[in-house]
Formats: C-alpha cells, sequence, structure tokens
C-alpha cells in the first residue's frame, strides 16, 4: 500500500497476556518508530530503528515490551504480561531518514481488561 | 495552555475566519519542526515542516512560522473549514536523535 499500514486495528485482551503488534512502512523507508499515545494525550515514543537496527531503545516503558525489526522493512513490538496500564493506541511511524517527515499509521487500539 | 488528560486546549473558529495554533517547544538545539492534524481514530497526518534556517513556510491554506529566539512556533489555517477541525500537534527534532518530540496538541473546532 501506499502509506504506513498497522494490525491488527484494535486488540482485546486479558491482562497477563502477551500481544504482538505488525507495522507495514512505507516501501523504501529506512527509519521506523513506535510511539505510545493514552486517551486525550501526546505521542510518547517508545523505539525506533534505522535498518534492523535500534539506536534508541530509551522510551520502553519496561523489560516487558521489546521490538524487532526484520529484512528492513515489517516491525512487531511485543507486550508481554500485559498490564492495564498498557492501554493505549500503539502508533507506528516510518521516514527516508534524518530531518524528513514522519509518515503514521492509523494506529493499535489496545486495550487490556 | 498545559493540557491534563482529556482536557485539551481548545480553539473555536467560525468558518471562514483565519485559525492560528500556537506552540513552545522546549529545546533550543531542535532543528527541525513539524505540524500534524490529528482526526479522530486516525493517525497523525502530516501538514507542513520547516527546518530552523528558515522563519516562515508557507503550504496550501496553511503558514508555519518559528520564532527561535522565544522557542515558539505557530500554524495559521486560511479560511478554515470543517473539514479542519481535529487535534493539531506540533513536534521538534534535533537532527542528532532521531525521535519527534510532541506537544500537547491543541483541539481545532470549527463553528459552521
Amino acid at each position: 500500500g501506499a502509506g504506513v499500514s498497522q494490525s491488527p486495528s484494535n486488540k482485546v485482551t486479558e491482562k497477563g497476556k502477551d500481544v504482538e503488534l505488525r507495522c507495514d512502512p512505507i516501501s523504501g523507508h529506512t527509519a521506523l518508530y513506535w510511539y505510545r499515545q493514552s486517551l486525550g494525550q501526546g505521542l510518547e515514543f517508545l523505539i525506533y530503528f534505522q535498518g534492523n537496527s535500534a539506536p534508541d531503545k530509551s522510551g520502553l516503558p519496561s523489560d516487558r515490551f521489546s521490538a524487532e525489526r526484520t529484512g528492513g522493512s515489517v516491525s512487531t513490538l511485543t507486550i508481554q504480561r500485559t498490564q492495564q496500564e498498557d492501554s493505549a493506541v500503539y502508533l507506528c511511524a516510518s521516514n527516508k531518514g534524518v530531518n524528513q517527515p514522519q509518515h503514521f499509521g492509523d494506529g493499535t487500539r489496545l486495550s487490556i481488561l | 495552555g498545559e493540557s491534563v488528560g482529556l482536557h485539551l486546549p481548545t480553539l473555536s473558529v467560525q468558518e471562514g475566519d483565519n485559525s492560528i495554533i500556537n506552540c513552545a517547544y522546549s529545546n533550543s538545539a531542535s532543528d527541525y519542526f513539524i505540524w500534524y492534524k490529528q482526526e479522530s481514530g486516525k493517525g497523525p497526518q502530516f501538514i507542513i515542516d520547516i527546518r530552523s534556517n528558515m522563519d516562515k513556510r508557507q503550504g496550501q491554506r496553511v503558514t508555519v512560522l518559528l520564532n527561535k529566539t522565544v522557542k515558539h512556533l505557530s500554524l495559521q489555517i486560511a479560511a478554515t473549514q470543517p473539514g479542519d477541525s481535529a487535534v493539531y500537534f506540533c513536534a521538534e527534532n534535533y537532527s542528532g536523535n532521531t525521535p519527534l518530540v510532541f506537544g500537547k496538541g491543541t483541539r481545532l473546532s470549527v463553528i459552521a
């Protein structure tokens, strides 16, 4: 597709379960970013990838959160042993590099019961 | 103003009027700035960007102004339309640290 694609669009799961969120960036974009947005809040940076490596993981809130990117394209964000405070919209963005606009997907809305 | 939880600053304008949304950024070393528009249930949509070597940039119906002296960014929307109703975020970036830092957002409400 032409834009950043995220799946699933919505995910409801029970506390303690693991979840995996997927992001397909725009073709040719080397950098990929994950952000989290809680209800009515701004965007909180989680992690970014340049190619397959993650130079900055500083935003991951705990060791329950991890992400990987393979083939310089698709990325998955995994949250283990989910907690209710993990409920948020998880947004993915991609761009061609530094000082280029990041283009966002429509996010995965995660609800932890 | 600052947002607290769901209480984003709100700007209400009449359809056809011009809108000005303001943003104070935090890092004097930031050299790249972006405005995004976010509609309910969607991801942020890129509107316009500006680099620190400029103080003004114009797009279609939008203008971004940058005042580095007071670390202030503004977005002007000409002839505001109902479709402009959304939450607007400014974001800053320092080229040595690529993740964007977002402001808390302003809700624009257009009155028909």
